[in-house]
């Protein structure tokens, strides 16, 4: 089976880094996506890690490690338009993306 | 507007009557995927269609009823549904599966109320 969990909601200061985790347990992997989901709006691809180390993406890093089935999402110099909602997301299978129940950042001034 | 478009955006039906929710994509992908979104849950995949044919269906109750007619188009059809199928439903595709790097482009999905 597939168990993804991420912390339920965030708080953090405009300006700041926020790091937001994702733990997973999962019969076979291929990979790991985040998304962002805007309220209301369509989830968007951020990032995607096969191999172990950080992948960097201007504001946005994130960072695997497949031994400790283990990732996170950096948020750099926070936004209040990346008020939303974070999905970790982890494939296994062909066609399969078993998704985490999100967190929810808020950016406060 | 992310290529894949969804419609309505919202509905509400009763439970006796039957709808059907529609997704077109026009990125040229393989594979068509309906979820299933609910309050404090993770997403839920109900189907999958690659080249048009069903690959998986998780345990989707009947009343649920995909069509994939074309590579472009995914309709999900709804009868007698319950209020606890009230929920954002979201429709995604991609290339070749899960195995993409850029993993599913989403729709904006259809907020789903059952009364």
């Amino acid at each position: 089976g597939q168990n993804i969990d991420q912390p339920t909601e965030m708080t953090a200061t405009e300006g700041a880094i926020v790091q937001i985790n994702c733990t997973y347990q999962t019969s076979g992997f291929n990979g790991l996506f985040w998304y962002q989901q805007h309220a209301g709006e369509a989830p968007t691809f951020l990032s995607y890690n096969v191999l172990d180390g950080l992948e960097e993406k201007g504001r946005f890093s994130s960072f695997l490690s497949r031994s400790k089935g283990y990732s996170y999402l950096l948020l750099k110099e926070l936004q209040m338009k990346d008020s939303a909602s974070y999905l970790c997301a982890v494939t296994a299978g062909s066609y399969q993306l078993t998704f985490g129940k999100g967190t929810k950042l808020s950016v406060i001034p | 507007e992310t290529g894949v478009t969804q419609t309505p955006r919202h509905l509400v039906m009763g439970m006796t009557n039957k709808k059907s929710l529609k997704c077109e994509q026009h990125l040229g992908h393989n594979a068509m995927y309906w979820y299933k979104q609910s309050a404090k849950k993770p997403l839920e995949l109900m189907f999958v269609y690659s080249l048009e044919e069903r690959v998986e269906n998780n345990s989707v109750p009947s009343r649920f009823s995909p069509e994939c007619p074309n590579s472009s188009h995914l309709f999900l059809h709804l009868h007698t549904l319950q209020p606890e199928d009230s929920a954002l439903y979201l429709c995604a595709s991609s290339q070749d599966g899960s195995r993409s790097n850029y993993g599913y482009t989403f729709g904006s999905g259809t907020r789903l109320t059952v009364v």
